[in-house]
């Protein structure tokens, strides 16, 4: 069964940092893409970002609200990713989640999320 | 103008269709897009049912009932997504999101009251 636990959300100051994580199972994590999305309390979707397999050299894509303040890091010797973030500011309050995806389509799986607040 | 245009909430009886479009704007062409589609219930992980770019190129998501279906209307520069059958079970909303200028985008979502 494919499972995917994000972790580490909280409340964090603006211009703080946090990292959350998100653990994988049921499935060969080097294989697939891992997003990072994200809903704002009573919002819409919104991608954060993504990082490709292994045969694709993980390499990453940000959105624009994003780009140079979070990065996306793997360990595919724990099947985990990470989502650091820097420099947080109030319009990142959002529940995030981490998702799989198949090489170069949007994700079919799906985690159940973690809070991050960023409030003073 | 957003590059996807979902109407905000939409409403139809037990037992009828309904049909969600999902508008690209003026000059992003529908046909040169996969469609994806997302139900989300209140509390709950976005779940994925399908994805759409042409009858030969569509995948149904494990587990999701025939009577959620893909389209395009390439007149309206729109995909659809089509629900057969309403049950009460698919009140939720629905999002569609695309590939686009290298980045996703998600449309900004349909309420889906069946009353």
């Amino acid at each position: 069964e494919v499972q995917l636990v994000e972790s580490g959300g909280g409340l964090v100051q603006p211009g703080g940092s946090l990292r959350l994580s998100c653990a994988a199972s049921g499935f060969t994590f080097s294989d697939y893409y891992i997003y990072w999305v994200r809903q704002a309390p009573g919002k819409g979707l919104e991608w954060v970002g993504h990082i490709r397999n292994k045969v694709n050299s993980y390499t990453t894509d940000y959105a624009a609200s994003v780009r140079g303040r979070f990065t996306i890091l793997g360990d595919d010797s724990q099947n985990s990713l990470y989502l650091q973030m820097n420099s947080l500011k109030t319009e990142d309050t959002a529940v995030y989640y981490c998702a799989r995806a198949p090489p170069g389509h949007a994700p079919d799986y799906w985690g159940q999320g973690t809070l991050v607040t960023v409030s003073s | 103008q957003a590059v996807l245009t979902q109407p905000s909430s939409l409403s139809a009886s037990p037992g009828a269709s309904a049909s969600l479009t999902c508008t690209l704007r003026s000059g992003i062409n529908i046909g040169a897009y996969r469609i994806y589609w997302y139900q989300q219930k209140p509390g709950s992980p976005p779940q994925y049912l399908l994805r759409y770019n042409s009858d030969s190129d569509k995948q149904q998501g494990s587990g999701v009932p025939s009577r959620f279906s893909g389209s395009k209307d390439a007149s309206a520069n729109a995909g659809i997504l089509l629900v057969s059958g309403l049950q009460s079970e698919d009140e939720a909303d629905y999002y569609c999101m695309i590939w686009h200028g290298g980045a996703w985008v998600f449309g900004g979502g349909t309420t889906l009251t069946v009353l």
